[in-house]
């Protein structure tokens, strides 16, 4: 099936460790994007990238970090240096230029 | 950057009854505007779009209509069922290209009631 598929669904980490999500897709989609959701706060764009080796900040940018080696992957990672890393995250992906996302299912982290 | 205004926060409706989400949004050089379902523990799915050149779409029972004078947009879903209960977001483009993915609103929490 064509889809997006994050992982793990689940994840808890200790304070002061890095964590990486994982983000999958071949839906053959040219661009990536990262959401963090919080209760009553929507989705806010973390980073994103159009193109492989190419990516941007996007609103909330401090303590993560991304790459895009191949056009298939997009993994975040949440750095110690993120406050307040407890949160649902979103990632999506589109073809250039039509707006529509396609999301995958979410990874929740707790950080205990 | 865009910013994208949803109201109400939470709309509880009677089943058959119908329901209005509004948003507002501040670039005037967006030209589309899609709302997004979400069902609690999953990911957002599109639910309907328009753009910018229409000014209603409809698709069964839900509809979204289009008012670029007055920069706001709203979703319309008639006769409800249980199974619309969920928390839906409007969105329009951060960037005008929408290359630089989607600015959402804060999502509306709608609940069917029996």
């Amino acid at each position: 099936d064509g889809g997006i598929t994050q992982s793990p669904k689940y994840l808890f980490r200790k304070e002061g460790q890095n964590v990486t999500l994982s983000c999958e897709q071949n839906l053959n989609h040219d661009a990536m994007y990262w959401y963090r959701q919080d209760p009553g706060q929507g989705l806010r764009l973390i980073y994103y990238s159009q193109i492989v080796n190419d990516f941007q900040k996007g609103d909330i940018a401090e303590g993560y970090s991304v790459s895009r080696e191949k056009k298939e992957s997009f993994p975040l990672t949440v750095t110690s240096a993120q406050k307040n890393p407890t949160a649902f995250y979103l990632c999506a992906s589109s073809w250039l230029g039509t707006g529509e996302l396609f999301f995958g299912e979410g990874s929740r982290l707790t950080v205990l | 950057g865009e910013n994208v205004e949803q109201h109400p926060s939470t709309l509880s409706v009677q089943e058959g009854d119908s329901a209005v989400i509004k948003c507002t949004y501040s670039d005037s050089a967006s030209n589309y505007f899609p709302w997004y379902k979400q069902e609690l523990g999953k990911g957002p799915q599109l639910i309907i779009d328009i753009r910018s050149n229409v000014g209603e779409k409809k698709d069964q029972r839900i509809a979204v209509t289009l008012n670029k004078t007055a920069k706001h947009f709203s979703l319309h879903i008639t006769e409800t069922q249980p199974e619309d209960s969920a928390v839906y977001f409007c969105a329009a483009p951060a960037g005008g290209g929408g290359a630089d993915g989607l600015t959402f609103g804060k999502g509306t929490h709608l609940i069917i009631q029996p």
